[in-house]
């Protein structure tokens, strides 16, 4: 168990469904990563929020929509996606102070699967 | 932007042996360099940490260096065993100005089997 949680673990979706994704942290930092991870791809940071603000946004297109209401908890809204869309989506959390060496915790990641 | 080249892509080598995997990187100015490692189909988990002013890290059979004026980093596993087999991740951290401290560059890992 590394302190990070995601639901849910697998989601298969249609093209015009709307889902989200959750994410939660219980190790008290500030700042907090959503991954996309595609087959034979590195690992693709999409949004960095540090206190709440968002300070990333990698070019991710408008039908991922990241919302981060407090540092606990970071969700991302999904809509109208397409099928290379599909992925392992990786949450991951970390102190977010500068100059920190200490390193990012991950969740289990979220198989989504888009039809 | 920080481009990241890990090598080999995939490594398969009987128990016991003892392995070097490789990462580069292309912006030397980075905070921090850390290896994970990913099971198949689960998140990451961090194996070493090097700071940019270290040269070094050990963790049991792990062994990192890290070169940051050349923009490289070896990940050392002495003594390999089955239970090592996973895909093997270099992340550098930075570079540093402004919140990019917060931001890792992955490469695409080296995938380890180590045979019984």
């Amino acid at each position: 168990e590394t302190g990070v949680t995601q639901t849910p673990r697998h989601l298969v979706m249609g093209m015009t469904n709307k889902k989200s994704l959750k994410c939660e942290q219980h190790l008290g930092h500030n700042a907090m990563y959503w991954y996309k991870q595609s087959a034979k791809k590195p690992l693709e940071l999409m949004f960095v929020y540090n206190f709440k603000e968002q300070t990333e946004n990698n070019s991710v297109p408008s039908r991922f929509s990241p919302e981060c209401p407090n540092s606990s908890h970071l969700f991302l809204h999904l809509h109208t996606l397409q099928p290379e869309d599909s992925a392992l989506y990786l949450c991951a959390s970390r102190s977010g102070t500068s100059g920190s060496t200490d390193t990012q915790y991950f969740g289990p990641g979220t198989r989504l699967t888009v039809l | 932007k920080q481009e990241v080249t890990q090598i080999p892509a995939a490594l398969s080598v009987p128990e016991g042996e003892n392995l070097v995997l490789n990462c580069s990187f292309t912006d030397s100015a980075i905070y921090n360099l850390q290896w994970f490692r990913q099971d198949p189909g689960k998140g990451l988990t961090s194996l070493l940490l090097i700071q940019s002013s270290q040269r070094e890290q050990t963790s049991g059979r792990l062994n990192a260096s890290l070169d940051k004026s050349s923009g490289r980093s070896t990940l050392y596993i002495a003594a390999s065993q089955p239970g090592d087999s996973a895909t093997y991740l270099c992340a550098p951290q930075g570079p540093a100005f402004r919140y990019n401290f917060n931001k890792f560059y992955f490469g695409s890992g080296t995938k380890l089997n180590v045979k019984p």
